[in-house]
């Protein structure tokens, strides 16, 4: 079955750093979503990409949409503790398929 | 109010048992969906709905697992004979037409089975 890969599982950094991460995948997807999930709840939708090559800000946060439609990276600027939590990716064909994705930790 | 709600939020039940979990959605979102959630994984697809039909089952691990919509707006997942292994996070998600659409997910419901 289809399947996403992200990477890194984890990041440890310094508040104030920036970011990266990726999403790649054997299939190709019609949309990318990036969600991110807090301790104790459901995911929160961060940004949505519609079309290859495209990319969209949402505040401190840019992700691409793969020009391949088989990847999609997000990155976050200036870091804060705020940013802290699970950083899932999810690929939209006929379903929706999600990452295991990337947990960020800010080193105090 | 607004948002997707999942009743009850945590459930505790021991092995064998029937368990139900509710998902109410945001009003007007047509399509719903159920993902299960392991720790230190992402959300598993279960069943998609549009409407009060199940567009896409494939995700149910077994036939123990089923999940009804009949007025196309709350949804009700229904375990039965619950194993040690159905313990997870339940998560419901609506949006507003799907699978394209935006998945907006509730709090989910943590089922715990002893």
């Amino acid at each position: 079955g289809q399947q996403l890969n992200q990477s890194p599982q984890s990041m440890f950094i310094q508040e104030g750093e920036d970011v990266s991460m990726n999403c790649t995948s054997s299939s190709i997807f019609n949309t990318w979503l990036w969600y991110k999930q807090d301790p104790g709840e459901g995911p929160v939708l961060l940004i949505a990409l519609y079309k290859a090559g495209e990319l969209t800000s949402n505040g401190r946060l840019t992700a691409q949409f793969g020009i391949t439609r088989k990847d999609s990276f997000l990155n976050i600027s200036a870091s804060i503790p705020s940013d802290v939590g699970i950083y899932f990716c999810a690929g939209v064909d006929d379903k929706i398929i999600f990452g295991k994705g990337t947990r960020l930790h800010i080193l105090p | 109010g607004a948002g997707v709600s999942q009743t009850p939020s945590n459930k505790v039940t021991e092995k064998g048992k029937y368990v139900e979990l509710r998902c109410d959605p945001i009003s007007g979102h047509t399509a719903l969906y159920w993902y299960r959630q392991s720790l230190g994984q992402g959300p598993e697809f279960l069943i998609y709905f549009q409407g009060t039909g199940a567009a896409d089952d494939s995700g149910l691990p077994n036939d123990r697992f089923f999940a009804v919509r009949p007025e196309g707006s709350v949804s009700t997942l229904k375990i039965q004979r619950t194993e040690r292994g159905d313990s997870a996070m339940y998560l419901c998600a609506s949006s507003l037409a799907g699978p394209t659409g935006e998945l907006f997910f509730g709090e989910g419901s943590r089922l715990t089975v002893l």
